[in-house]
């Protein structure tokens, strides 16, 4: 059972800005600071997109971009682009779990 | 280039205990954390287990623990996943990856295998 929870779906228009949250289910808030974003394509492997709340690895867009505040982590694409349409999924290690994925969010563009 | 591959999956019956490999290339394998993660059938993506670069320190998900171990032949350049007892929820793609080192998040995937449990 995740302890990450995502929204299944967020939409937007090309050019338009959208955010995906990840909310943890710990109280304690010193979990989740090491949180990354991943980007997985039909029938690709996943891609890092975002590591330690808010890097951004070499070569990813900066159109990517991630925060967090209180026990609530998010991923903002900007400019939205056709080829952002994929699921999204955060990711953090965890005092309790060890290691935990969130339940995902697919990015629809219309 | 960097590269991860992985091997072993297919059609397994309940029970049976294959191994899956994960052959590295392109880097350093012996200084990297690994991890297996798994994706069920359209479903979302579950932490399996990581290893330390050097193997002295191993996790798994609840899931898997007393079941499946991780563990790595640096001489090889090969991380391995041994599943015993599979049932039919370990049906799954299963990925390895390599930790970033610079930073948190697994910056590395291979294309996975497959792993089918069914008699």
């Amino acid at each position: 059972q995740s302890a990450l929870t995502q929204p299944a779906s967020v939409s937007g228009s090309p050019g338009q800005s959208i955010t995906i949250s990840c909310t943890g289910a710990s109280s304690d808030l010193d979990d989740y600071k090491y949180v990354s974003w991943y980007q997985q394509h039909p029938g690709k492997a996943p891609k890092l997109i975002i590591s330690d709340v808010s890097h951004r690895p070499s070569g990813v867009s900066n159109r990517f971009s991630g925060s967090k505040s209180g026990n609530t982590a998010s991923l903002t694409i900007s400019g939205l682009h056709t080829e952002d349409e994929a699921d999204y999924y955060c990711s953090s290690y965890t005092s309790r779990t060890f290691y935990v994925f969130g339940t995902g969010t697919r990015v629809t563009v219309l | 280039q960097v590269q991860l591959v992985e091997s072993g999956g297919g059609v397994v019956q309940p029970g049976r205990s294959p191994r899956l490999s994960c052959a590295a290339s392109g880097f350093t394998f012996g200084t990297y954390g690994m991890h297996w993660v798994r994706q069920a059938p359209g479903k979302g993506l579950e932490w399996v287990a990581v290893i330390s670069y050097d193997g002295g320190n191993k996790y798994y998900a609840d899931s898997v623990k007393g079941r499946f171990t991780i563990s790595r032949d640096n001489s090889k350049n090969t991380l391995y996943l041994q599943m015993n007892s599979l049932r039919g929820e370990d049906t799954a793609m299963y990925y390895c990856a390599k930790e970033s080192g610079s930073s948190t998040g697994m910056d590395v995937w291979g294309q996975g295998t497959t792993v089918t449990v069914s008699s």
